[in-house]
């Protein structure tokens, strides 16, 4: 079974500065989805970056950006320029692309919640 | 466009009730998805609807809980009866297709928390 863990339930941040979160995998397979999403206080968990894991190309979307080190498992969230509205959970996820038990479900991590701090 | 909206967003219930959360998914989204977050833990799958059928529901943790999609538009869970263990954060997501690929992002509906006491 796959799973994914995040290791830091908590991290904090100052306004305008970088973070990374850190996220790992354990997936016999070889062809799978890596995501990040948001959920902000009482609000609509987003989808923050997607990582096909055929693509060697790190994703990148505006001051997000992920680390994925496929023979690694890993694959950690750069958050650059941090912003308050940055505050929120974070979790790691994972699926696969084709049918079969259970494999269009996402796996989530633990979340690490992240605060900025003005 | 409406998102996903989930009702509650809150529910307290006493042990042995029986409490029904409900989901609309985006409208067009024949993939409807339910997922538990109880305190402290993953957000946990628990069962897949496609339109009104029940792709997988090997998340479901026993049988006092039933998932619906009649006519395969909004989707009710039911609760019966509620146990201690039950409380958490019920999430509902939709999405137009699956696998991770195009078209396939999951919408998250706000969740609702279910507290049992």
């Amino acid at each position: 079974a796959q799973t994914v863990t995040q290791s830091q339930p908590e991290m904090s941040v100052q306004e305008a500065e970088t973070v990374t979160l850190s996220c790992t995998y354990d997936t016999s397979e070889s062809d799978y989805y890596l995501f990040w999403y948001k959920q902000p206080p009482s609000r609509q968990m987003i989808l923050v970056i997607r990582q096909e894991a055929y693509k060697q190309q790190n994703a990148t979307e505006n001051r997000f950006s992920v680390n994925f080190q496929k023979a690694a498992k890993s694959f950690s969230l750069k958050i650059s320029d941090s912003q308050l509205g940055d505050a929120a959970m974070y979790f790691c996820a994972y699926n696969l692309p084709y049918s079969g038990a259970g494999s269009y479900q996402l796996t989530f991590g633990k979340g690490t919640k992240l605060s900025v701090i003005p | 466009e409406a998102g996903v909206t989930q009702f509650p967003s809150h529910s307290v219930i006493e042990k042995g009730q029986t409490v029904t959360l409900r989901c609309d998914p985006i409208s067009g989204h024949d993939n409807l998805y339910w997922y538990r977050r109880v305190m402290g833990k993953e957000i946990k799958f628990l069962l897949h609807f496609v339109k009104e059928s029940k792709q997988d529901e090997s998340g479901m943790p026993n049988n006092r809980f039933l998932a619906e999609r009649t006519g395969g538009t909004y989707s009710t869970l039911k609760v019966q009866p509620a146990e201690l263990e039950d409380s958490g954060v019920y999430f509902c997501a939709s999405s137009l297709s699956v696998g991770g690929g195009l078209n396939t992002e999951a919408f998250f509906g706000q969740g609702t928390r279910l507290t049992v006491v």
